[in-house]
């Protein structure tokens, strides 16, 4: 157990909905990352939050966003989802703003979108 | 632009065999290099990472991995294969600006 909590484990949508993402870091950890990982990309950085601050962007869509709350857990929305969105979403953390240190990653959420 | 590459998609291998599983990274100061194990089903987990000094880096479960410079390489091995570490294991390397790199993963079975 890495003490990185995400909700839901699994998520089944529909075309063109809306669905957020939830996670807690582990505590004391400042920085928050989130990752999709699919089959045919990998695994994808999205964004990073560090205490709070937009710290780094990956290959983030525009319809996706992200925040981090004062206690420092975050949320990931996807908005107008489409098939391709389907695909595991990690969430990690590590108490530095530099990506050198050790990720600890929770257990992801699988979206679905039909 | 720095990148990671694993030149094994899938490899099988005996229990009790000894393993290898390649990584390459391209990155134009020293990097920071980490080897991370997913479980089926779990979230990735960190084996062992290398930021400076000895080039032969021990990790969790047994894994061990050499840097080297000269090659690019960091290479992670164990000398004898449990059915557990059937897995798929990621090689990451940063920073890049401000991210880690993942490579795109070698799964690994493992035959009783």
């Amino acid at each position: 157990d890495s003490g990185v909590t995400q909700t839901p484990k699994h998520l089944i949508t529909a075309t063109g909905q809306r669905v957020t993402l939830r996670c807690s870091p582990r505590s004391g950890d400042l920085s928050v990352y989130w990752y999709q990982q699919s089959l045919d990309q990998g695994l994808q950085f999205l964004i990073q939050y560090y205490n709070g601050e937009e710290r780094a962007k990956g290959n983030i869509l525009e319809r996706f966003s992200a925040q981090q709350f004062p206690d420092l857990h975050s949320e990931l929305n996807l908005s107008s989802l489409e098939l391709g969105d389907s695909a595991l979403y990690f969430c990690a953390s590590s108490p530095e703003v530099y990506r050198s240190n050790e990720q600890f990653f929770g257990p992801g959420t699988r979206l679905t979108v039909l | 632009a720095q990148s990671v590459t694993q030149p094994d998609i899938h490899i099988t291998v005996s229990e009790g065999a000894s393993l290898e599983l390649r990584c390459n990274y391209s990155y134009g100061a020293t990097p920071y290099l980490f080897w991370y194990v997913q479980s089926p089903g779990q979230g990735l987990q960190l084996l062992l990472k290398y930021f400076s000094g000895d080039t032969l880096v021990q990790g969790i479960k047994g894994f061990e991995a050499e840097f080297k410079r000269s090659q690019s390489s960091f290479n992670l091995r164990k000398p004898s294969v449990h059915w557990s570490d059937a897995a798929e294991y990621f090689c990451a390397v940063g920073p890049s600006g401000d991210k880690v790199i993942f490579g795109p993963g070698t799964s690994l079975s493992v035959i009783p």
